[in-house]
């Protein structure tokens, strides 16, 4: 089955700072999602973005499918940035969402 | 626009009981997705069902598990015999074309003691 990688695992921000997580996978895929599961485990949906770019405030993400990996940019980050985000692919031919591990992200004041 | 909606949010079971999910998908969304997050882990996918339908289950457990989606109602994920390791958070996602974008209710925390 496809594998989906994200890195770094942990981050730890200070206030303010800017970070880059990345997602690579290793197969086609139809769709690509990325989510933040806020520390109440909710799952927020932030981007649906099988290819190219998207902004969403202090958020944007790329995706380069050719290349088979996906970015997801944080600018200026807040305490409430803090969670866990997820990168989640539909294999090409498959039909669920198949989850990397995740990136733990602690933003300190 | 309601999201998706799941309930209990909470659920306490002791070993050998059973325990059923409730799912309601978003308005105009007929594909449901169940998935399991095990303690400090990501989310494994576990079936895909379409209104009466199963289409994939190859994530169920083969015992004790089922999971159905009438034509009325909602979608329901059904654990018999709970055992300690069942403990799990428990994701029900829904979309209104298969593999497209899904939305996902706030879970169901299961606890078997």
């Amino acid at each position: 089955g496809i594998q989906v990688e994200q890195s770094p695992p942990d981050l730890i921000l200070q206030e303010g700072a800017n970070s880059t997580l990345r997602c690579n996978f290793s197969d086609s895929v139809n769709n690509l999602q990325w989510f933040h599961q806020n520390p109440w485990g909710q799952l927020i949906n932030l981007f649906y973005i099988p290819s190219g770019t998207k902004q969403n405030g202090r958020l944007s993400a790329t995706t380069v499918a050719t290349e088979r990996y996906s970015l997801l940019y944080i600018s200026s980050s807040q305490t409430t940035d803090s969670g866990v985000y997820f990168c989640a692919v539909v294999q090409t031919g498959a039909n669920n969402l198949f989850f990397g591990t995740g990136t733990r992200l602690t933003v300190i004041p | 626009n309601a999201g998706v909606m799941q309930n209990p949010r909470h659920l306490v079971r002791r070993r050998g009981q059973e325990a059923r999910l409730r799912c309601s998908p978003m308005k105009g969304h007929s594909h449901v997705y169940w998935y399991r997050q095990l303690p400090e882990e990501g989310l494994k996918f576990m079936v895909y069902l379409q209104k009466e339908n199963i289409i994939d289950e190859s994530g169920m457990p083969k015992e004790r598990f089922s999971a159905e989606f009438p034509k009325e109602g909602p979608s329901i994920l059904r654990i018999q015999q709970v055992v300690r390791g069942d403990s799990a958070a428990y994701f029900c996602a829904s979309s209104p074309l298969s593999g497209t974008e899904a939305f996902f209710g706030q879970g169901t925390r299961l606890t078997v003691v």
